[in-house]
């Protein structure tokens, strides 16, 4: 069971806006610790799309966008394409014992 | 050009010990947080611990506490994953990643990834 909580599974058309959520506790998201974002294509290794929140690294397109309120967070993917289809974790810190990363379980977003 | 090359696939038996390596090029090795994650067979993503090779400040996951010990040897640049009594358990990927520089954060995200080391524990 994992610290942070998405859906197992999201699904949308082609064109359509997607958005996969990350719900945390008082001990990490609600702490202030920042969220990040992965897409996990199968076979490859995880690629960062979303850090501190919402920012974006270079190359990732703006189609993808990062928000948190309070404990939860959410990645929206808008103009969905074929491509997109892939495993996304959200990631945080937690301040219980000395301090430990945590991920999401995962969401598989399928491309209609 | 920022690089993390892990050391090639292993296949042990249980009991044994293993020592996975992630090389660092083209970036200040000693200034990055480089952590470890694990990936069981069509699993989640596993956060297991990080490291700052500057001052070989380690944190862990209470999961992996215990279980593996990180390490990192600045002169060379690489960071390390061992283990010392395998389980059929362990057998996963593992992937070595450098975080997002933002001071001595070690909550950042990771945004350079290695190609990832399986290891697979059988008898």
């Amino acid at each position: 069971q994992s610290v942070l909580t998405q859906p197992p599974s999201v699904s949308g058309a082609p064109g359509q806006r997607v958005t996969i959520s990350c719900t945390g506790s008082s001990s990490n998201i609600g702490a202030g610790y920042d969220v990040h974002w992965y897409q996990q294509l199968p076979g490859t290794a995880p690629k960062l799309l979303i850090y501190g929140n919402s920012n974006r690294p270079s190359g990732v397109p703006d189609r993808f966008s990062g928000s948190k309120s309070g404990t939860s967070a959410s990645l929206a993917i808008t103009g969905l394409q074929a491509e997109d289809e892939a495993d996304y974790y959200c990631q945080s810190y937690d301040s219980s014992l000395s301090g430990w990363g945590v991920f999401g379980g995962g969401t598989k977003l399928t491309v209609l | 050009e920022v690089q993390l090359v892990q050391s090639g696939a292993e296949v042990k038996k249980p009991g044994e010990s293993l020592k996975i390596s992630c090389k660092g090029s083209g970036y200040s090795f000693t200034s990055y947080w480089i952590g470890w994650v694990r990936q069981m067979p069509g699993k989640g993503l596993e956060w297991m611990g990080i490291i700052y090779p500057g001052d070989s400040d380690t944190r862990y996951s209470p999961s992996f506490q215990g279980q593996v010990t990180i390490s990192a040897d600045k002169s060379i640049s690489t960071a390390y994953l061992q283990w010392s009594s395998l389980k059929a358990s362990d057998t996963a990927m593992y992937y070595c990643a450098r975080q997002v520089r933002d001071g001595y954060n070690p909550g950042s995200g990771f945004d350079y990834w290695g190609q990832g080391t399986l290891v697979t524990v059988s008898s």
